[in-house]
């Protein structure tokens, strides 16, 4: 079965400062995608990024980027410049195309930026 | 709508007792899933409703839980005979088709039951 762990329940980071939330997922599939989550206290998830496995290729968006390692199965977050804005819960995901519609979601890691 | 919407936002109920749950996707979009989200952990997949059918209920825990989407919009989470440990946040999301892995999904802010 797939399953999704972050090891990290909390972060802290300074303002400004670089930050990396931790990820790591097991599975037997050889084609699946990767996504990390920003959930806010108003509790609506946004898609913060997202890794096709077969890219190897780190996705960037802005001030987040990824560590995507295939070989160890993780899948680490960055967040560079962290902003007050950053505080919320992160969730790491994990889909595939043989799963049907399901998204395997780990426990979360709680980020606290500092001013 | 301009994003998904849920109602009510929080409802609390005594155990036993049937609950419903609504979810408003956003206008346009044919995929509509549901999630369970217990404190301290991420969601759980429920649901999944492509048009008015459910083309995958498998994470529904028990045949207490039921869902619905009629006329392929709005669709509605029941509970039946409701227990504490059915106490959570349940999100729901919508996309554009859903026929692609990678096609966002838009949530919406869910709803917080709590089972007395």
């Amino acid at each position: 079965a797939q399953t999704v762990t972050q090891s990290q329940p909390e972060m802290s980071v300074q303002e400004a400062e670089t930050v990396t939330l931790s990820c790591t997922y097991d599975t037997s599939e050889s084609d699946y995608y990767l996504f990390w989550y920003k959930q806010p206290p108003s509790r609506q998830m946004i898609l913060v990024i997202r890794q096709e496995a077969y890219k190897q290729q780190n996705a960037t968006e802005n001030r987040f980027s990824v560590n995507f390692q295939k070989a160890a199965k993780s899948f680490s977050l960055k967040i560079s410049d962290s902003q007050l804005g950053d505080a919320a819960m992160y969730f790491c995901a994990y889909r595939t195309n043989t799963g049907g519609f399901k998204t395997i979601f780990g426990a979360g890691t709680r980020l606290f930026v500092k001013a | 709508g301009a994003g998904v919407s849920q109602t009510p936002s929080n409802k609390v109920t005594e155990k036993g007792k049937y609950v419903e749950l609504r979810c408003d996707p956003i206008s346009g979009h044919t995929a509509l899933y549901w999630y369970r989200q217990s404190l301290g952990q991420g969601p759980e997949f429920l649901i999944y409703f492509q048009g008015t059918g459910a083309a995958d209920d498998s994470g529904l825990p028990n045949d207490r839980f039921f869902a619905v989407r009629p006329e392929g919009s709005v669709s509605t989470l029941k509970i039946q005979r409701t227990e504490r440990g059915d106490s959570a946040v349940y999100l729901c999301a919508s996309s554009l088709t859903g026929g692609g892995v990678l096609e966002t999904q838009y949530f919406g802010p869910g709803t917080r039951l709590l089972v007395l």
